[in-house]
């Protein structure tokens, strides 16, 4: 079955850059059907969808309004996985991060979540 | 952006008992594009319920989805031990994912 697995550090420092990247098993992130997602989750903001990037002849990204300044999303097709980059983090960035698949009209497969907390 | 509303905020039942849970769009979603995910501490949500009313793969028959347009509906038959988590609405629309704010079902 399809699996993510992700990495990356849990305490960045405000101004620098959030990074994680998130391993595929079980499916391809050039796959024709599936959408890779990041999503994050807090107390104060609750589920919130980051942006996606997917493969339909080429490569395509949507991003959040409230990131989509700050927001990179690289897909790799070498190593089967993506990653989400979020520059000029700030405290309000704390969360719990999740990269997901969806499927067009569902988001299936979820990773376990990293807490990524922002502080000094 | 679609807001997505979901109503209560928490609901307080005892095991056996029937669950409605109920999301409100700002305006009209795709069927296709509503779905149900469970929560429960500690853990990442899983999908339960998408095109509104199909359940996921290994979903029990007590879950059930409804709804159209701008008002939908999660149903839990009769409450199991298990089920008492935090449940959210999903839609999709314009690119965006968007999710409610949840609902918590907890033991009374």
């Amino acid at each position: 079955q399809v699996q993510l697995q992700q990495s990356g550090p849990g305490l960045v420092k405000p101004s620098q850059t959030l990074s994680l990247t998130c391993a595929i098993s079980g499916d391809s992130v050039s796959s024709n059907s599936a959408a890779w997602n990041w999503i994050r989750q807090s107390p104060s903001r609750g589920l919130e969808w980051l942006g996606r990037t997917y493969y339909r002849s080429n490569w395509h990204y949507d991003y959040a309004v409230s990131v989509k300044s700050r927001i990179i999303i690289n897909p790799d097709t070498s190593k089967n996985q993506f990653s989400l980059q979020l520059n000029s983090v700030t405290p309000e960035d704390t969360a719990v991060y999740y990269c997901t698949r969806d499927e067009v009209t569902y988001m299936d497969v979820w990773g376990k979540g990293t807490t990524v907390t922002v502080s000094s | 952006e679609i807001l997505l509303t979901q109503s209560p905020g928490t609901l307080s039942l005892s095991p056996g008992e029937r669950a409605t849970l109920s999301c409100r769009a700002s305006q009209s979603v795709s069927s296709s594009y509503l779905a149900w995910f469970q929560q429960k501490p500690g853990q990442a949500p899983r999908l339960l319920i998408y095109g509104a009313s199909r359940r996921a793969t290994g979903i029990p028959d007590r879950f059930s989805g409804s709804g159209s347009g701008t008002d939908f509906t999660l149903t839990i038959s009769r409450l199991e031990p298990e089920d008492f988590a935090v449940y959210y609405c999903q839609q999709y629309g314009s690119s965006t994912w968007t999710f409610g704010q949840g609902t918590k079902v907890e033991i009374k």
